[in-house]
């Protein structure tokens, strides 16, 4: 079965610091892999999304993530930090067969002015 | 882009009553739609997916009884909590997928259920 791993349930970095949030994948074929943010109280937004078009992917917001097949990973980046940037972010995984969305347990990113 | 819109955005009901929740998509037609409940600081765990003019699929361990499906047309599903309870109590969130190129999933903005 499909499922994600994300390391780390809260994560803080200074302003202008590099984001690093980390998440595993466990799948017996190509998924689509996503990144989340959700504000509180709020929906989902779509940061990026791999569709095995590009290793590299770019999102909104200035963040990135690379999918390593070779590491089963999908850690999502930023060079530099926002104050706005503190939210919760969920790494997730698509059954490409039947469209359903797995998520991970989401990672809370705080940032220290 | 792609909007889905909830309604209500916040109820709070009486144990026992029943609550009716509903998720448009607003500029496309969405054959599939999925039901999430988010318990406070957890995760998204996917309750139904809704199949317009067909009968849901419920996630293991999730009461088709108690969560009603409704998928009348290809922009409107809707969850009843039926006799709801305090335990009911969470966030909702739907998503509809946009059965184009893309087939990406657009979410609501959740709908928040407190059951006294």
């Amino acid at each position: 079965a499909q499922s994600v791993t994300q390391l780390g349930s809260h994560v803080s970095v200074s302003e202008g610091a590099l984001v690093l949030l980390r998440c595993n994948y466990s799948s017996s074929v190509p998924p689509y892999l996503f990144w989340y943010v959700q504000y509180p109280n709020q929906g989902l937004q779509l940061l990026l999304k791999y569709t095995s078009a590009a290793t590299l992917v770019k999102g909104i917001n200035g963040f990135e993530a690379e999918f390593k097949k070779s590491e089963t990973s999908f850690h999502l980046t930023k060079p530099s930090a926002h104050m706005s940037d503190a939210a919760e972010y969920f790494c997730a995984v698509e059954y490409s067969s039947a469209s359903k969305i797995i998520f991970g347990s989401g990672t809370r990113l705080s940032i220290r002015p | 882009g792609a909007v889905v819109s909830q309604h209500p955005s916040r109820v709070i009901c009486k144990s026992g009553t029943s609550v009716k929740i509903e998720c448009r998509s607003l500029d496309f037609q969405a054959t599939t739609m999925f039901w999430y409940r988010q318990f406070p600081k957890q995760s998204l765990m996917l309750m139904a997916t809704s199949n317009e003019g067909s009968k849901a699929t419920y996630e293991q361990g999730v009461e088709k009884d108690k969560f009603l499906i409704n998928h009348a047309s290809l922009t409107l599903s809707t969850l009843t909590v039926t006799s709801a309870h305090p335990e009911d109590s969470s966030f909702y969130i739907c998503s509809a997928l946009e059965a184009a190129a893309h087939r990406t999933q657009y979410f609501g903005p959740g709908t928040r259920l407190l059951v006294l």
